[in-house]
């Protein structure tokens, strides 16, 4: 089945680091990848959509000066969260779906645990 | 997309059938229904869709009712690996590919030997 693989799976830093997180699809052309955030005990939620080839389209209350998408490749996005501080600690997690769409699912990372000291 | 209604919680003993129901009454005629599960410190892991037919996979089978407001997931033999938080969620098919998926709370499944 398609994989999609997330790197790296734990950062820990300072406050003020930027974190770049990295999204592959390795069998399959990803034209549009996901990126989630999930605070522990609560659900997914969804931050950006990104395309391969133009910007990425943020949901309301992401900042995307702090949260830099580049989807560069059909098999490759990156997720850079920059000037980090301990409220960005959380989960975050890519997912990927093919130029063929339809109702084809999206496959997911296996996510980032990002720790802000 | 429809909203979609699910138990927060469940429990099912090992070897034994997990029935995860999900209700979908707003459902559209061109809305999927579709079952992902997330392991804990994990990303979420695809189970199963379906539009209107019953489907049936190596994981799990979908049962959706006639008037598709609402559906079932069945994992057949329940092992202690299926403990996860199981998500139904239903969205609309597009032609090209774009639409995100947009996760409610889920249904925390805990198997017990």
């Amino acid at each position: 089945g398609a994989v999609v693989s997330q790197h790296p799976s734990r950062v820990i830093c300072k406050s003020g680091t930027s974190v770049k997180i990295e999204c592959r699809s390795l069998d399959f052309q990803a034209t549009t990848m996901f990126w989630y955030r999930q605070f522990p005990k609560q659900s997914l939620m969804l931050m950006a959509t990104s395309n391969e080839g133009s910007k990425a389209t943020y949901e309301q209350g992401v900042e995307k000066d702090k949260f830099l998408i580049n989807h560069a490749s059909l098999t490759l996005s990156t997720l850079t969260v920059t000037s980090a501080h301990p409220e960005d600690s959380s989960f975050y997690i890519c997912s990927a779906r093919g130029r063929q769409g339809g109702h084809q699912p999206q496959h997911f990372g296996d996510g980032t645990r990002l720790s802000i000291l | 997309d429809a909203k979609t209604t699910q138990p927060p919680s469940m429990d099912c003993a090992e070897g034994r059938a997990a029935n995860l129901p999900c209700n979908h009454s707003t459902i559209s005629g061109n809305e999927y229904v579709y079952w992902y599960r997330q392991i804990h410190s994990q990303g979420p892991q695809y189970i199963i869709h379906g539009l209107k037919n019953n489907e049936t996979n190596e994981m799990a089978s979908l049962i959706i009712t006639e008037d598709r407001k609402s559906s079932t997931l069945i994992l057949p033999h329940a092992t202690l690996r299926d403990t996860a938080v199981y998500y139904c969620i239903v969205r609309v098919a597009f032609s090209n590919a774009g639409n995100m998926l947009t996760f409610g709370g889920g249904t925390r499944l805990m198997v017990k030997p």
